[in-house]
């Protein structure tokens, strides 16, 4: 079964600041989404990749898929408190299985 | 387009009782939904996949006795923890698949075991 490692598990960052996400996967992409969550709650979605080497942006936040389909990363740039929450890299064929997630909190 | 819809939102229960939660399309129709829970500070972990008019099939290592799911409907998913202990205490968040694509997730249950 796919297997998604995400580094760094947590992560504290000074409002302003940029921090980056990764996602690694035993197995190739097919199709690799990110998704933001305050535990207890409800998943938001991001984005959603699915090409090698494909790029996204939404606001602050951009997500990269590797030519090869096994990593992507999460960069977020001048970080602000409204982006802490639990990241999480979901993929897989037939269903989603999520990553072990990264947990921010932006320090003002 | 494509709101799960997700109740309770949260459930407080007696060690030995059963709890049925729901999960709904609203919108469209789902021949397959996703049941995940998550444990405080962990991932969102697949439990089962619900499958309209056949049985679920469970992840490696989830009781299929204890944790039954019904998928009577394209609209209409529902888990029931049955003989409910505190370990069973978590959030539970249900997904289905709109035909366009993607997963659209309900809002989670948060299920407390007393």
């Amino acid at each position: 079964s796919q297997e998604l490692e995400q580094s760094p598990q947590s992560l504290i960052v000074q409002e302003g600041k940029n921090l980056t996400i990764n996602c690694t996967s035993s197995k190739t992409l097919y199709g690799l989404y990110w998704y933001k969550q305050k535990y207890g709650e409800g998943l938001i979605f991001l984005m959603m990749l699915q090409k090698g080497g494909e790029e996204k942006s939404h606001e602050k936040i951009t997500a990269k898929l590797d030519e090869k389909k096994q990593q992507s990363s999460l960069h977020i740039t001048a970080s602000q408190p409204s982006h802490a929450g639990i990241y999480l890299c979901g993929a897989g064929f037939q269903k989603l299985v999520f990553g072990t997630g990264t947990r921010l909190l932006v320090s003002p | 387009g494509a709101v799960v819809s997700q109740h309770p939102s949260w459930v407080i229960c007696k060690s030995g009782t059963s709890v049925k939660i729901e999960c709904r399309s609203l919108d469209f129709q789902a021949t397959t939904m996703f049941w995940y829970r998550q444990f405080p500070k962990q991932s969102l972990m697949l439990m089962a996949t619900s499958n309209e008019g056949s049985k679920a099939t469970y992840e490696q290592g989830v009781e299929k006795d204890k944790f039954l799911i019904n998928h009577a409907s394209l609209t209409l998913s529902t888990l029931t923890v049955t003989s409910a202990h505190p370990e069973d205490s978590s959030f539970y968040i249900c997904s289905a698949q709109p035909r366009r694509g993607g997963y659209t997730f309900g809002s989670g249950t948060r299920l407390t075991v007393v």
